[in-house]
């Protein structure tokens, strides 16, 4: 099965500063890579997300990346302020082995903090 | 925002009780999940359903049932849970679970505390 990777788990930065978030699959077929963001006792919520077919994906001040020859994705938050501070999760996207359905698998999560 | 709704929010249980939390969402989607979020450690996905249909069990114990009465709603039973089942409970929705890209919502969530 899948297997996603999500470093680094803690993430302390200056506002203003950016902030890097990476993920590493190993499910070779994976060919949708979301990024998820839960402020405390929130739900987890969509910000970006990028399709295998693309290298790059910006909005705004958010930006991810996608190296598929490597399997590695990373979300790049430029320009921190205080309300981004939370966790952040990476998933992929896979089929089950029964081919029935496809699954996310979540990375175990990044907690930014932004410091004023 | 109201799309998928979680009940109860809170829920503490001994272990020999039986509880069910349930999960609404109005957003016509035909996929609906449950989610499983420990502290330190990854979403596990527990349940997937399409149009009613269970379509995977990721090795989930016996003593969480689902049931999925039609693609709104769904329902997790709970029954002899352990202390380690303590966690928060997420519900979610997309559109078709059988395409890759389809966005997944998630609901607030039901912390769940066995006792």
């Amino acid at each position: 099965g899948e297997n996603v990777e999500q470093h680094p788990s803690t993430l302390s930065v200056q506002e203003g500063d950016s902030a890097v978030i990476k993920c590493t699959y190993s499910d070779s077929a994976s060919n949708y890579f979301p990024w998820y963001k839960q402020e405390l006792g929130k739900r987890p919520q969509l910000i970006i997300d990028i399709r295998s077919n693309v290298g790059e994906k910006k909005d705004q001040r958010i930006a991810v990346t996608l190296n598929k020859t490597a399997k590695h994705f990373s979300l790049h938050i430029t320009e921190t302020q205080p309300e981004d501070s939370a966790v952040y999760f990476c998933a992929a996207t896979n089929q089950f082995s029964s081919g029935s359905a496809r699954q996310l698998t979540f990375g175990s999560g990044t907690q930014l903090t932004v410091l004023p | 925002e109201t799309g998928v709704t979680q009940t109860p929010r809170h829920l503490v249980m001994g272990m020999t009780n039986k509880k069910s939390l349930k999960c609404e969402q109005h957003l016509g989607h035909n996929a609906m999940y449950w989610y499983k979020q420990s502290a330190k450690k990854p979403l596990e996905l527990m349940f997937v359903y399409s149009l009613e249909e269970r379509v995977e069990n990721n090795s989930v114990p016996s003593r969480f049932s689902p049931e999925c009465p039609n693609s709104s709603h769904l329902f997790l039973h709970l029954h002899t849970l352990q202390p380690e089942d303590s966690a928060l409970y997420l519900c979610a929705s997309s559109q078709d679970v059988r395409q890759a890209g389809n966005t997944i919502y998630f609901g607030e969530g039901s912390w769940l505390t066995v006792v």
